[in-house]
């Protein structure tokens, strides 16, 4: 009955490399986010997806490609990684993009080597 | 623009001490305001929240109170417990051009000794 699921919840892998990150929610949300959060536990928004449609895109490289094939999804796929992409990643979801509370995924660790 | 900032960490307290974690924020217009935590190998959950001035967020012992005119919003608790050793994130809620954005502080670590 897990609300937002990401997976891998690990993921180690080679500079230049290209990996994708999965998310789902199960709870009917409209609006699902990710976020990056750094070694210091800065947690900073990437995108915002709103019925399947992009919303927010902040300034992120685009080696980083969102997608999201239903309202349910939210895919992270990063090419060509590179050192200071190792974070955890979080999925989020939130009822529409006006919704105070977002409901977060358990969080997905990426370490590039 | 919008900022969280919040008091560095690591906090470290003995069970049924008093917490305070300062929180001040600057924000254009009437943002909602929450405290989320983060406990070991999960995400955030929402804590509390304030939607306007004046108002207070309690929750699990938790109170926070929506402070307009010291722009703060200072997370408090009366007797903590070792499980309430987690990260708390102070963050805000706002509308801009680019539409509802949330903006989360720099995490307060807090260890609760037994």
């Amino acid at each position: 009955d897990t609300a937002v699921s990401q997976t891998p919840k690990y993921l180690v892998t080679q500079m230049g490399n290209d990996k994708s990150i999965k998310c789902e929610q199960n709870l009917g949300h409209d609006t699902m986010y990710w976020y990056k959060q750094d070694s210091k536990k800065f947690l900073k928004i990437m995108f915002s997806y709103n019925n399947k449609e992009l919303i927010i895109n902040e300034t992120v490289p685009n080696r980083f490609s969102p997608k999201s094939p239903d309202k349910a999804h939210l895919n992270l796929h990063i090419n060509s990684l590179e050192l200071g992409d190792s974070a955890v990643y979080f999925c989020a979801s939130s009822q529409d993009p006006a919704a105070d509370e977002q409901f977060f995924g358990p969080g997905t660790r990426l370490t590039v080597l | 623009g919008n900022s969280v900032t919040q008091m560095e960490g690591p906090v470290t307290l003995s069970e049924e001490a008093f917490l305070t974690i300062n929180c001040t924020y600057t924000a254009t217009g009437y943002p909602s305001l929450f405290w989320y935590v983060q406990y070991p190998g999960e995400g955030l959950q929402l804590l509390l929240k304030a939607t306007k001035a004046d108002d207070k967020g309690s929750n699990k012992g938790f109170e926070a109170t929506y402070r307009k005119e010291t722009t703060s919003f200072h997370l408090e608790k009366g007797s903590v417990q070792v499980s309430d050793s987690a990260v708390y994130f102070c963050a805000l809620r706002s509308r801009g051009t680019g539409g509802f954005k949330t903006i989360f502080g720099a995490g307060t670590r807090l260890f609760v000794k037994a």
